[in-house]
């Protein structure tokens, strides 16, 4: 199992201004992953943290506005760039622990954007 | 494009009772099927997965059925547990390690 941490756990943050979360891995682990889930919506998958390389963006994910820092194998962070209302979800880190795909989450990021 | 559906938004059962909580996709390029439960505040905690090779995984009171030929899968919980009410999350990884969630079931066991 791995234990994930994550910070801040909320925040209310003004429009234009840019919000990094991070999050810490108790174990070195290969596969991190970075999730939104807007209200009422499920989590979608915003990008893959390479350790040593720069991210994998799904489709409609830049990194301009989605920079992601993945420095070694415990630790990533995500900056919401920029920020508009419509940025206003839950944020998600979560590490692949299998080849079947099973993932353990961080509890979350809740940011507000007003 | 929702590859991945959870039709039902909330789900009640007695405890005791058998839930069942289903899902269906679109891509017959899955590979792998799982589910996950949220309680409030918390991250999604695994449950069960399922190969797509196999049509059914079971690990104490939670089983996992999947009929390829309908692109559906379900979890079947039995006995209920008050302690089960939480949001359930199916999501399924294609071949590029990529993975699609639902958009949940609230179960909530009633006791």
């Amino acid at each position: 199992s791995a234990v994930i941490s994550q910070k801040p756990s909320r925040d209310i943050c003004q429009r234009g201004t840019s919000l990094t979360i991070q999050c810490q891995v108790d174990s070195q682990v290969t596969m991190m992953f970075w999730y939104r889930q807007q209200p009422g919506q499920s989590l979608t998958l915003i990008a893959t943290a390479n350790q040593g390389s720069e991210a994998t963006y799904e489709s409609g994910f830049v990194i301009d506005k989605f920079p992601i820092s993945r420095p070694n194998l415990t630790f990533s962070t995500l900056t919401v760039s920029n920020m508009s209302p419509e940025d206003s979800s839950i944020y998600l880190c979560s590490v692949g622990v299998s080849f079947e795909g099973e993932q353990y989450f961080g509890p979350g990021t809740r940011l507000t954007v007003t | 494009d929702q590859q991945v559906k959870q039709n039902s938004p909330s789900l009640s059962v007695q405890e005791g009772r058998i839930s069942i909580l289903n899902c269906d996709y679109t891509n017959s390029m899955f590979d792998y099927f799982l589910w996950y439960k949220k309680y409030p505040a918390e991250g999604p905690t695994f449950l069960i997965s399922i190969s797509s090779i196999k049509d059914k995984n079971e690990d104490g009171r939670f089983t996992v059925f999947l009929n390829k030929s309908a692109k559906h899968l379900s979890l079947h919980i039995v006995p209920s547990q008050p302690g089960d009410s939480a949001v359930y999350f199916c999501a399924a990884r294609n071949t590029g390690n990529q993975f699609y969630f639902g958009t949940g079931t609230s179960l909530t066991v009633i006791p």
